[in-house]
């Protein structure tokens, strides 16, 4: 099994929907992170969070809500979601420490019509 | 915005030869990390390295930093058809967290037989 589970892999929603993605880990890392990729930007940081009481905006969080149910969950909801945010979701974690280094689940593609 | 940036954005060898991605970035960093991505899946980690550290090896891959002009550059040896991929650099701000990750926009690497 994967150390870092989205789901779902793929969904295709219409405007004005609430969807949540999910993101569970094995890793037993304290920090997890919402990535959004869209061609030509690279990824560009949505939320993150520390541990379960602690979630901090990041660059581009406006339209989101995550929340951190436990230290191996960590969700991503649109609230209404719109066509601009058709693109390729990320989670991720990270152990404690200054390297930062990142393990990343597979990704869930998101399309909204 | 984008704090790291790559060159070239494409990349097109035969295998055998040798591919040299670059990465250059605005601010102090802690340490610059680079990424593997197979079309449509998640981010891989392949090497770190420290604002400190000049190159660093890890198998076919070498990595070299020049802090003083801000950018790194990756070099994959004997390259092989596998390594179709996608390659992001990414940096951890000297004073900041691994919540400040930030990625570049990639090179795509075609590796033909």
């Amino acid at each position: 099994d994967a150390d870092v589970t989205q789901t779902p892999r793929n969904r295709i929603t219409k405007t004005g929907k609430r969807i949540m993605l999910e993101c569970s880990q094995t890793k037993g890392h304290d920090r997890m992170y919402w990535y959004r990729q869209d061609p030509g930007l690279g990824l560009r940081l949505i939320y993150y969070s520390f541990d379960v009481k602690d979630i901090n905006k990041g660059e581009i969080s406006d339209g989101y809500s995550v929340s951190r149910q436990a230290q191996a969950k960590f969700s991503l909801s649109l609230e209404s979601a719109i066509p601009n945010q058709t693109a390729l979701y990320f989670c991720a974690t990270s152990d404690f420490g200054d390297t930062g280094e990142l393990f990343f689940g597979e990704g869930s593609r998101l399309t909204v019509l | 915005s984008q704090q790291g940036e790559e060159d070239p954005q494409a990349l097109s060898i035969q295998e055998g030869e040798n591919a040299t991605m670059n990465c250059s970035y605005k601010t102090s960093i802690n340490n610059l990390q680079w990424y593997r991505q197979n079309s449509g899946r998640g981010l891989v980690h392949l090497i770190l390295i420290r604002s400190n550290e000049r190159e660093k090896h890890s198998g076919r891959l070498r990595v070299t930093l020049d802090t003083s002009k801000k950018s790194s550059s990756l070099l994959i040896t004997a390259s092989r058809a596998a390594d179709t991929a996608s390659y992001f650099c990414a940096t951890v701000p000297y004073t900041g967290t691994a919540s400040k990750l930030t990625f570049g926009t990639g090179t795509r690497l075609q590796v033909t037989l």
